[in-house]
């Protein structure tokens, strides 16, 4: 079937220490996505990419890093420039149409311990 | 730019009554799409329902029914006979209609505790 993945579902890290996030999508999608969620809190988006090789800055970018080298990976780095990384973190994947809604993978918690 | 208002935070029921979450929407196109997302505890955003501008028919789907009037830009999302399992985030969402990019902006999202 196809979907999303989301790789760890949980993940802890040390203050000061850089982590990834995997999303693998194999949907064939072109876009792919990635929000914060913070608790009681809405979706912010941190990063999105149209294309392979190319990606834009979300509202919430500072601290976040991502790469897009193949159409089904869009990984995210926490650096630890990212002073409160400690959060829900969705992937999401869509073609490029607005009629189009996005799919969602399962999350990843982040918590720095 | 487009922008989703969904001003109930929290909404908490008991078992079996109606409830109904709101949405309201501001969009300078006249082609645009509506959508209800369901986060559960679990984490994952579900799809439940997507809605064209140009389609204003009430739609109901066994005890969910949505109501879009584009007077009052609302696309409001009711429950009827709530259960447990209807606890949940939700999510109201606008997509303007693009070529070649989907920019989709999400509401803050309704918390809904319905309690047995």
């Amino acid at each position: 079937d196809g979907g999303i993945t989301q790789s760890p579902k949980y993940l802890f890290r040390k203050e000061g220490q850089n982590v990834t996030l995997s999303c693998e999508q194999n949907l064939n999608h072109d876009a792919m996505y990635w929000y914060r969620q913070d608790p009681g809190q809405g979706l912010r988006l941190i990063y999105y990419s149209q294309i392979v090789n190319d990606f834009q800055k979300g509202d919430i970018a500072e601290g976040y890093s991502v790469s897009r080298e193949k159409k089904e990976s869009f990984p995210l780095t926490v650096t630890s420039a990212q002073k409160n990384p400690t959060a829900f973190y969705l992937c999401a994947s869509s073609i490029l149409r607005g009629d189009y809604g996005y799919t969602f993978g399962s999350g990843t918690r982040l918590t720095v311990v | 730019a487009q922008k989703v208002t969904q001003a109930q935070t929290e909404i908490s029921v008991v078992e079996k009554e109606d409830v109904t979450l709101d949405c309201v929407y501001e969009t300078r196109d006249t082609t645009y799409y509506l959508f209800w997302y369901k986060q559960p505890p679990s984490g994952e955003l579900v799809f439940l329902i997507r809605r064209n501008s140009f389609d204003e028919q009430n739609e109901i789907s066994g005890r969910y029914s949505w109501n879009f009037q584009k007077s009052t830009s609302s696309f409001n999302f009711t429950i009827t006979a709530s259960q447990v399992v209807d606890s949940a985030v939700y999510f109201c969402a606008l997509s303007e209609a693009r070529w070649n990019n989907n920019d989709m902006r999400f509401g803050a999202g309704t918390r809904l505790t319905v309690k047995p």
